[in-house]
């Protein structure tokens, strides 16, 4: 199985901060990468497929790049309702994997 | 409105067994693969089983084959998850997705149903 490691586990940021979530495949994947958010008591929410992505609806300030075994998810500037658990899956193969998740905490 | 509801989640004993229920509207079921994803309490998503659209492709987690059955009738728009022999660790809240049929990322998903395994 191809394992997904995010850094890092948990983040405090400000709003209006720029920040970055890195997620490593332990193989390559190509672009077959999706980013999810969730939020306390909810479903999980696509943010970002094939990598680099945006999913309709999502705000622009999301943003994904990366290919093969490396990969960011970038919010460019923070707004309160982005703080939340932030989750990589790959699709590249079978099983399909996530990532440990990322906890967005306000500072 | 697109929409998945699961249901059938609830208190079983290790050994037991449990049949989930994920009902689908607002968009063409049988169009689309589904899977079954969970989280334990506290902790990370894990994916459970896949179900091509048309059933004949199905895939499982190490942690459940031989004890989860995925299946799907696309006639009542409907997902399961036939769930025997279960264990303390598969307590979780249980959720169905539906596969972009583009990209294969989990684009839509069911608010979820919690199964306790505990005696």
């Amino acid at each position: 199985a191809i394992r997904m490691t995010q850094s890092p586990s948990s983040f405090s940021a400000s709003t209006g901060d720029r920040v970055t979530i890195t997620c490593r495949a332990s193989q390559g994947i190509s672009s077959y990468l999706a980013w999810y958010q969730q939020k306390p008591g909810k479903a999980p929410k696509l943010l970002i497929y094939a990598a680099s992505t945006l999913q309709s609806g999502v705000p622009s300030r999301f943003s994904g790049s990366g290919s093969g075994t490396d990969f960011t998810l970038t919010i460019s500037c923070l707004q309160s309702e982005d703080f939340a658990t932030y989750y990589c899956q790959q699709y590249y193969s079978y099983p399909r994997t996530f990532g440990q998740g990322t906890k967005l905490e306000i500072k | 409105e697109v929409q998945l509801v699961e249901s059938g989640g609830g208190l079983v004993q290790p050994g037991g067994s449990l049949r989930l229920s994920c009902a689908a509207s607002g968009f063409t079921f049988s169009s689309y693969s589904m899977n079954w994803v969970r989280q334990a309490p506290g902790k990370g998503l894990e994916w459970v089983s896949y179900i091509s659209s048309s059933s004949s492709t199905i895939y499982y987690a190490d942690s459940v084959k031989g004890r989860f059955t995925i299946s799907r009738d696309n006639a009542k728009n409907s997902l399961y998850l036939q769930m025997n022999s279960l264990r303390a660790e598969d307590t979780a809240v249980y959720y169905c997705a539906r596969e972009e049929w583009m990209s294969s990322a989990f684009d839509i998903w069911g608010q979820g149903t919690m199964v306790t395994v505990s005696s």
